[in-house]
């Protein structure tokens, strides 16, 4: 049984639209990342967010912890913003004692 | 600050041979943590160490993987010997406190078994 559903699973989308990718946890948890992948590996850490919303840039995170539910939104997509986007929490089956559970991820592609 | 050091950052080695992945995390993070991303999946934690000693090691293949942090500061993984499902990206993690707070994660190793 998965923990975490991320969806959509991918996402191609024009330049300028306004982007939402939703995440689904199954589990109590006391705080959700969101990060972004690159192809090449590198993860960056996005947001950490336990409550309510945050917004950084374009970018803005909203997460309901009753309800098991986060959304990362994207504002005036740009070409740069193609990544892998991955939700994560702290523990669950896959995180051992502190390392993080992840979703499949978002692949997203924002064409010009 | 500097990040999260990884190297190499490609590998590609046939299957039952050795390899070995470093890490060096960020100055002062005592924790780092070993993550395998296999393609198509979410990184999946295998390591995870609290200065020089292990914390979670419940998902490690123990009978070819090993990973030390003799020091505290920077950890090595190896693969011995590797089999074809062992392709992925290995991700080192590292945290100033045991907790969700403040991941940097390295590049990546990505790693091919042929």
């Amino acid at each position: 049984k998965n923990e975490v559903e991320q969806s959509p699973q991918n996402l191609t989308a024009q330049e300028g639209e306004f982007i939402t990718i939703n995440c689904s946890y199954s589990v109590g948890i006391s705080a959700l990342h969101w990060l972004q992948q690159h192809p090449g590996g590198g993860i960056v850490s996005l947001f950490m967010l336990s409550s309510g919303k945050k917004k950084h840039g374009r970018l803005i995170a909203t997460i309901n912890i009753q309800e098991k539910h986060s959304s990362l939104h994207i504002t005036a997509s740009h070409p740069r913003d193609s990544a892998v986007y991955i939700c994560a929490f702290l523990g669950g089956s896959g995180g051992g004692a502190d390392g993080l559970t992840f979703g499949k991820g978002t692949h997203l592609i924002i064409q010009p | 600050e500097a990040g999260v050091a990884q190297s190499p950052r490609y590998k590609i080695i046939e299957k039952r041979q050795s390899v070995a992945f470093w890490c060096n995390p960020i100055s002062g993070h005592a924790t780092l943590y070993w993550y395998q991303q296999i393609l198509g999946q979410g990184p999946k934690l295998l390591i995870q160490f609290q200065n020089n000693g292990v914390v979670d090691d419940s998902q490690l293949p123990k009978d070819r993987f090993s990973a030390e942090r003799l020091k505290g500061v920077d950890s090595t993984l190896k693969i011995q010997p590797a089999k074809l499902e062992d392709s992925a990206v290995y991700l080192c993690a590292s945290s100033l406190v045991r907790g969700p707070y403040g991941y940097t994660f390295g590049s990546g190793t990505r790693l091919t078994v042929v």
